[in-house]
């Protein structure tokens, strides 16, 4: 019920292409879905978040869409860039739990030049 | 800007010893957290730590497992005694407030347990 499932495990794209990151949730008390960003050696940084009462928000080259009836979220990243290679982890946390964040398993994103 | 450091970056420590991870969290940041991610695997939740106390912490933070806020900077996770599977990358992370707000993670504690 805590879960978070994240797919693909692993992505690769041109330089200008538009990957997809989904995620599927199965507990509808969480209200709070944050996407990060992970380069080697550092630590996960926030990069957009949304709560279910939206269902698409839309900050620079990143988009969440969140779809509540389906317990699902994504994120699309516009025109992406070899700068974007990363790795891209959702999560969902819950206002009776805190902050406490449950993450997804993680996507290893590789954007060729 | 502001960001939440830890130290050291790498620790390798004898199976059955005792480790202290130190974090220096953002300064006006009143929550605090301990996640760990085994290589390869997703981050995990360990604890959080608010106004002195543990607010909520995980199934994998049992008695080896103590947080410390020792003075007013530092936030400490102590493992008591080691074990191979508490090798992992240990991220503390500091909020402003416990909902709604953002969690910045520091760089993380490489723990190698040998």
């Amino acid at each position: 019920q805590q879960q978070v499932k994240q797919s693909p495990q692993s992505l690769i794209v041109q330089k200008g292409g538009i990957p997809i990151i989904n995620c599927a949730y199965e507990n509808t008390a969480f209200d709070y879905f944050p996407w990060y960003q992970q380069f080697p050696g550092k630590g996960p940084a926030l990069l957009i978040a949304i709560r279910p009462d939206v269902s698409e928000k839309k900050e620079g080259r990143f988009t969440i869409s969140f779809n509540k009836s389906a317990k699902q979220f994504s994120l699309h990243i516009m025109d992406s860039q070899p700068g974007d290679s990363a790795t891209y982890f959702c999560a969902a946390s819950m206002r009776t739990s805190g902050s406490r964040l449950t993450f997804g398993e993680g996507t290893q994103l590789t954007v060729n030049p | 800007e502001p960001e939440v450091t830890q130290t050291p970056s790498h620790q390798v420590t004898q199976m059955g010893q005792e480790v202290i991870l130190r974090c220096v969290p953002i300064s006006n940041h009143l929550y605090f957290y301990w996640y760990r991610q085994i290589l390869g695997q997703k981050v995990e939740f360990l604890v959080s730590f608010y106004n002195n106390e543990i607010s909520e912490k995980s199934e994998i933070f049992d008695d080896q497992f103590s947080v410390e806020r020792p003075d007013g900077s530092n936030f400490t996770l102590k493992i008591r005694s080691t074990k191979l599977e508490d090798s992992a990358m240990y991220f503390c992370a500091s909020s402003e407030r416990v909902v709604g707000t953002e969690a910045f993670f520091g760089q993380g504690t490489r723990l190698t347990v040998v």
